[in-house]
């Protein structure tokens, strides 16, 4: 148990669906990320949020949207999805200072058909 | 547009090996170096942060060093137990609220 905790594990949606994954943690700290994961590729950042606000936005396609309503939540909302979107989707939540680790949640594995 | 290397990218010992890993880094703009363990079905947990050259770390049976010279990171595992298969991925932090960049990791399996 990292403390940072995902829902749903698993989801499978068609292209034509909407849906969110939802990421939440309590560990008091003010960085949220959304990092994505294909298979045979990095880690690869799409979203940071510092204290609520997003810094970084990493040329993702604008059918993913973010929302950080609290310092404690972050969602991240699917809109009209391609097959390669399929990917294991982490949040993560750290204190914001290079010198401090990432907290990782256990991921969405997202299938979109 | 940071480069992370990771090498091997995968490795298969018996228990009891000794085994170690690199992580490769441009040396310039360094902050810190970040290892994590990457359970199959678990989170990515970290192992060590690292922040000054000639920097070593320890945890249990698991080592790391770290050069920001030459930009390279080693990671050790002494006595290698099944309990340590699992990916180990190297990240350094970067910019506003440390955004982490991965390499692409090294898949360690440690079978009887």
């Amino acid at each position: 148990e990292t403390g940072v905790t995902q829902t749903p594990r698993h989801l499978v949606m068609g292209m034509t669906n909407k849906k969110s994954l939802k990421c939440e943690q309590h560990l008091g700290h003010n960085a949220m990320y959304w990092y994505k994961q294909s298979a045979k590729k990095p880690l690869e950042l799409m979203f940071v949020y510092s204290l609520e606000e997003r810094v970084e936005n990493n040329s993702v396609p604008s059918r993913f949207s973010p929302e950080c309503p609290n310092s404690s939540h972050l969602f991240l909302h699917l809109h009209t999805l391609q097959p390669e979107d399929s990917a294991l989707y982490l949040c993560a939540s750290s204190p914001g200072t290079e010198n401090t680790e990432a907290f990782f949640g256990q991921g969405t594995r997202l299938t979109v058909v | 547009i940071l480069n992370v290397e990771q090498s091997p990218q995968s490795l298969h010992v018996q228990e009891g090996d000794s085994t170690n890993f690199t992580c490769s880094f441009p040396s310039s703009n360094f902050y810190a170096l970040h290892w994590y363990r990457w359970e199959t079905a678990k989170s990515p947990e970290a192992l060590f942060v690292m922040t000054l050259n000639g920097d070593e770390k320890k945890k249990g049976r698991i080592s790391a060093t770290l050069n920001t010279k030459e930009g390279y990171s080693y990671l050790y595992i002494k006595g290698s137990q099944p309990e340590d298969s699992a990916t180990y991925l190297c990240a350094l932090p970067t910019g506003t609220a440390s955004k982490l960049t991965f390499g692409t990791g090294t898949r360690l399996q440690v079978t009887l």
